[in-house]
Parts: structure tokens; sequence; C-alpha cells
């Protein structure tokens, strides 16, 4: 079975600054690998996934995340972030052969402080 | 783009009651869809995976019986919590999938949040 972990529960950073969330998975098979961003008492947005191809994905909002297969990583990074950034972010895997189910990982709550 | 309308966005009832919460595909068929639970500060956590016109696999540890998935026709599924109690409460939330496999398409709802008193 896969698994994801997030090592950060919490990432304080101030606005403008860079972050980076951190995401390791395990899959013994290969993987599609997804960040969310929860806002509070809202469902999920797909910030950007990776399927095949290219191991850097951008998102329209400044976000990028790289595929590393030999570090099973698949960290979330941004340059400058802005207040409204602050939200949940969740990395997930989905795995064919488990039906395409997605296992998320524990969130991290980033906080933006100006 | 693809759009899931999850509904009510919150809802409070009284223990020993049922409480049903709708997930519409608005724009698209959705064959398939996943019903998660979320605790406050916590993840999301797969309850069931839904098939138009087949019954739900519920995953580990999930009631069925408590928790009742029917996904009738190809744009509505519902999850009916039955005589819920107060441990039932919680952040509901659907998801649909709107790609063929392999394709990484994902549409969720906004949620509803229960709370059982």
């Amino acid at each position: 079975a896969q698994s994801v972990t997030q090592l950060d529960s919490q990432v304080p950073v101030f606005e403008e600054a860079p972050v980076e969330l951190r995401c390791n998975y395990s899959s013994s098979v290969s993987v599609y690998l997804f960040w969310y961003v929860q806002y509070p008492n809202q469902g999920l947005q797909l910030l950007l996934k990776y399927l095949s191809g290219s191991t850097l994905v951008k998102s329209i909002n400044g976000f990028e995340a790289e595929f590393n297969k030999s570090q099973t990583s698949f960290h979330l990074r941004k340059p400058s972030v802005h207040i409204s950034d602050t939200a949940e972010y969740f990395c997930a895997v989905s795995v064919s052969a488990a039906g395409n189910k997605l296992t998320f990982g524990g969130g991290t709550r980033v906080l933006v402080k100006p | 783009g693809a759009v899931v309308s999850q509904h009510p966005s919150r809802v409070i009832c009284k223990s020993g009651t049922s409480v049903k919460i709708e997930c519409r595909s608005l724009d698209f068929q959705a064959t398939t869809m996943f019903w998660y639970r979320q605790f406050p500060k916590q993840s999301l956590m797969l309850m069931a995976t839904s098939n138009e016109g087949s019954k739900a696999t519920y995953e580990q540890g999930v009631e069925k019986d408590k928790f009742l998935i029917n996904h009738a026709s190809l744009t509505l599924s519902t999850l009916t919590v039955t005589s819920a109690h107060p441990e039932d409460s919680s952040f509901y939330i659907c998801s649909a999938r709107t790609q063929g496999e392999g394709s990484g398409g994902y549409t969720f709802g906004s949620g509803t949040r229960l709370t059982v008193v």
C-alpha cells in the first residue's frame, strides 16, 4: 500500500518570502502525485499534479513542485508568498492498481504573516 | 471546468436522527464518487468509493450500515449518516473522478460540516 508523509504540520512564513512544503511518499509501483489546497470550511482545490513527462510541474499562481523518483519526493515551492496563500496544503498520491484512490498526507498549514 | 456541488454546507442535527448529504456533478457524468471524512486539523480519510448503479465499497473500519451511500445516477451520490451521534460530528467531503483512470482528474465538493448535538 502507498503512503504519504508531509514532514511539516505547520509552516509560518513572512509575506514575500519563499516557502517549501515537503512531501515524501512510499509505493512499490508508479504513482501519480498531487498537491491540493484547502481554505477554511471548503473542499480541496487542485494546485498541480504530476502524471508523467517533465518532473517539474507548475501552477498558474506561482507554485511549482518537482518529482524526484530517487528521493520519492514531491516538494512544493513558491518563491514569494502572499497573505492569500494562507491555507492547508495536502500532498496526495494515487496508484492505478489501487483504483486510483487518492491517499493523502497529513497536511501542512501555511500561515503567511505580514 | 468540472464542478461538484455539495449540500448542505453545514448541518446541525439531534443525536439519533439521520442526515443526508448530497453531491451532484453539474456538467459531467460522475461514474465514480469518493466520500471522505476530515477531523479538525487532520487529513482526509477515505470512507468509501461509490460507483453508479452498484454497491459502494467501504474502507476498513467504516460502518456501512451507519454511513449509507447511494449512487443511483451519473450525476448524484448521497451519503446518509444514520442514527447520528456526537462522535459523527466531522467535515465530510465528496470527490468525483472527472477523467479516465490515470489522468488524475478529481473534483471535490465544498464539504459539509456536520454537528450532532
